[in-house]
């Protein structure tokens, strides 16, 4: 089946530890996202890339890194440098950065001890 | 960031009763989506729109992309148990990056 896979669904973390959350897509698209939500927030932008290779800075990126090396993968890294890190992680894609249908994984909930 | 106004922000209703709920933007946009999203899950995209006055239906869901671009309605008509969750919706225009998701209404249903 077509679709976006996030993982790991739970992640504990403890401070000043760097963690990895993964994101495959094998829908063929272009652009990919990664949100963070929080409880009466919505979501909130960290980074999206448009391309392989290519990445930018979303609306909260500090704290955060992403790699872009394959089509199909945008790996999210939640650095020790993230103040706030305990949230729910939700990755994305769509066939064009703002364009078309946007899909999200199931979500990766990151929680820090 | 920028949010879209989403009303109403909260529906408790009796199953089998009908559900309204809008999305407003101050900026147009040439898609709107409808998305639910149920506790620890990753939103589920209901239903897509591309044009202006397009009404477009999946299963019991109804969604109406506005005439000035700037809104967008989605109803659900005989409403069950499992319809409960929060919706939102969410707009974007070619050449940019960005999507723009509306604050969420959190629909409750009572059997």
């Amino acid at each position: 089946d077509g679709g976006i896979t996030q993982s790991p669904k739970y992640l504990f973390r403890k401070e000043g530890q760097n963690v990895t959350l993964s994101c495959e897509q094998n829908l063929n698209h272009d652009a990919m996202y990664w949100y963070r939500q929080d409880p009466g927030q919505g979501l909130r932008l960290i980074y999206y890339s448009q391309i392989v290779n290519d990445f930018q800075k979303g609306d909260i990126a500090e704290g955060y890194s992403v790699s872009r090396e394959k089509k199909e993968s945008f790996p999210l890294t939640v650095t020790s440098a993230q103040k706030n890190p305990t949230a729910f992680y939700l990755c994305a894609s769509s066939i064009g950065a703002g364009t078309g249908e946007l899909f999200f994984g199931e979500g990766s909930r990151l929680t820090v001890l | 960031g920028q949010q879209l106004n989403q009303s109403p922000q909260s529906m408790f209703i009796q199953e089998g009763e009908d559900v309204s709920m809008n999305c407003t933007s101050s900026s147009i946009f040439n898609t709107w989506l409808w998305y639910k999203q149920e506790p620890g899950e990753g939103p589920v995209l209901l239903i897509a729109l591309y044009k202006a006055g397009e009404l477009t239906s999946n299963g019991r869901l109804t969604a109406q992309f506005g005439i000035t671009r700037k809104d967008s309605f989605l109803n659900i008509s005989a409403s069950i148990p499992s319809d409960v969750g929060i919706y939102f919706c969410a707009g974007s225009t070619s050449g940019t990056y960005k999507y723009i998701f509306g604050t969420g209404t959190r629909l409750k249903v009572l059997a």
